[in-house]
């Protein structure tokens, strides 16, 4: 089966800019998360999706973060405006239910340097 | 805050010789769980073990879970050069997402 997909992978901007991650997770897959991975740490979760509702967004920084995952399917992800600190990798996961007991399926990332 | 980390933070043996991570984290869980994660890749899911189990193993992958001291460790026998990577533990708390510690950044020398 076809695995998570991100793009862009790798993305270079101004702080102050805006910019936007797309993500299709695995066929089927009701539950999507973004993650936030800084050089060095784990992944962070920044918001849970169940379908098209939001489970978990205590995480992401509301004043510049948005995220919306239009039917339940795809999902994208955006900082409006970016700084310095939001430089990472963002990471897209998908599993089949809701229970963490779940395997959670990576996809490959975006790399965001902010200049 | 993370809540688990992991011990060492870098590690580098030979080829065939056995790796050991370990992971401490603070608060009840319900599983934990091993990712690995290959430079420039996403997270690939090892293995999961429950709160009431104390070993489980996996091909070279053997885990452990002290409830009691809040610790884990992955074992990693034999081990190969293509397991060079970050090795990452995630818990479960039962607030339906995974926390991850920091990472092992592991090195197998050929």
């Amino acid at each position: 089966e076809a695995g998570v997909a991100q793009s862009p992978r790798y993305k270079i901007i101004e702080k102050r800019q805006s910019v936007a991650f797309w993500c299709n997770p695995i066929s089927g897959h009701a539950t999507l998360y973004w993650y936030q991975q800084i050089l060095g740490q784990g992944p962070k979760l920044l918001i849970q999706f169940q379908n098209n509702g939001v489970v978990d967004d205590s995480q992401l920084p509301k004043d510049r973060f948005s995220a919306e995952r239009l039917k339940g399917v795809d999902s994208t992800l955006k900082i409006q405006p970016a700084k310095l600190e939001d430089s990472a990798v963002y990471l897209c996961a998908s599993s089949s239910l809701l229970a963490s007991t779940d395997t959670q399926y990576f996809g490959p990332g975006t790399r965001l340097t902010v200049l | 805050s993370q809540q688990g980390e992991e011990d060492p933070q870098a590690l580098s043996i030979q080829e065939g010789e056995n790796a050991t991570m370990n992971c401490s984290y603070k608060t009840s869980i319900n599983n934990l769980q091993w990712y690995r994660q290959n430079s420039g890749r996403g997270l690939v899911h090892l293995i999961l073990i429950r709160s009431n189990e104390r070993e489980k193993h996996s091909g070279r992958l053997r885990v452990t879970l002290d409830t009691s001291k809040k610790s884990s460790s992955l074992l990693i026998t034999a081990s190969r050069a293509a397991d060079t990577a970050s090795y990452f533990c995630a818990t479960d708390t039962g607030r339906r997402a995974l926390t991850f510690g920091s990472g092992t950044r592991l090195q197998v020398q050929p």
